[in-house]
């Protein structure tokens, strides 16, 4: 089954508002990572956040990560109509960090 | 640097024919994975290389094998497809680590009639 599921499964925004998507997974983890795909192409990393950190920052992106709640969230501000793209989290489980486990994804469509 | 290719980019099958998915890395990397990615399902972990030689079985290895030819390339064969086989197929790689940030390739978009 799998590790991390996002929320919401669609967002539609316009330019400048900001994104929000959240992830949700159940064992312990070391690290998470969010990546961005574009429609038809392979998937990009963005941003990897270690179990140990709180909030990480990289331009326009703010991660955060609640090991509590098992949660993360992933902000993109003043999103651009660039940003169209799929994003997924992504966990390391099973015991290592050799082995990833994807949610299913958040489809972001920015309107110009 | 190319960073992970794959060929081929599309291809048609009928069913209970046999193929093989090619994937190639130029970043010396340790690691290697094969993915494949459903509608609603995102990406599931079909087989994974954690250095030559070696590989080990994901979520969803039925009906697939593998070969780590060498540290660059990692290939996945059907050998006898089937409809459900249909999707999209990914190759990442990966630098051993703590922090396993993957590369992926374009993707194989495969088709099984």
């Amino acid at each position: 089954s799998q590790q991390g599921e996002e929320d919401p499964q669609a967002l539609s925004i316009q330019e400048g508002e900001n994104a929000t998507m959240n992830c949700s997974y159940k064992t312990s983890i070391n690290n998470l990572q969010w990546y961005r795909q574009n429609s038809g192409r392979g998937l990009v990393h963005l941003i990897l956040i270690r179990s140990n950190e709180r909030e990480k920052h990289s331009g326009r992106l703010r991660v955060t990560l609640d090991t509590s709640k098992k949660s993360s969230s992933l902000l993109i501000t003043a999103s651009r109509a660039a940003d169209t793209a799929s994003y997924f989290c992504a966990t390391d489980a099973w015991g290592g960090s050799e082995k990833l486990v994807f949610g299913k994804g958040t489809k972001l469509t920015v309107n110009p | 640097n190319a960073g992970v290719t794959q060929t081929p980019k599309f291809q048609v099958l009928k069913t209970g024919q046999s193929m093989t998915l090619q994937c190639a890395q130029d970043m010396n990397h340790n690691s290697m994975y094969w993915y494949r990615q459903d509608p609603g399902m995102g990406l599931r972990l079909i087989y994974y290389s954690a250095s030559e030689g070696t590989t080990d079985k994901g979520e969803v290895p039925n009906g697939y094998n593998v070969s780590r030819l060498n540290k660059r390339e990692f290939s996945l064969r059907l050998e006898s497809a089937a409809p459900s086989q249909t999707s999209v197929y990914f190759c990442a790689s990966t630098s051993r680590g703590l922090y396993n940030e993957q590369f992926f390739g374009p993707g194989t978009r495969l088709t099984v009639l």
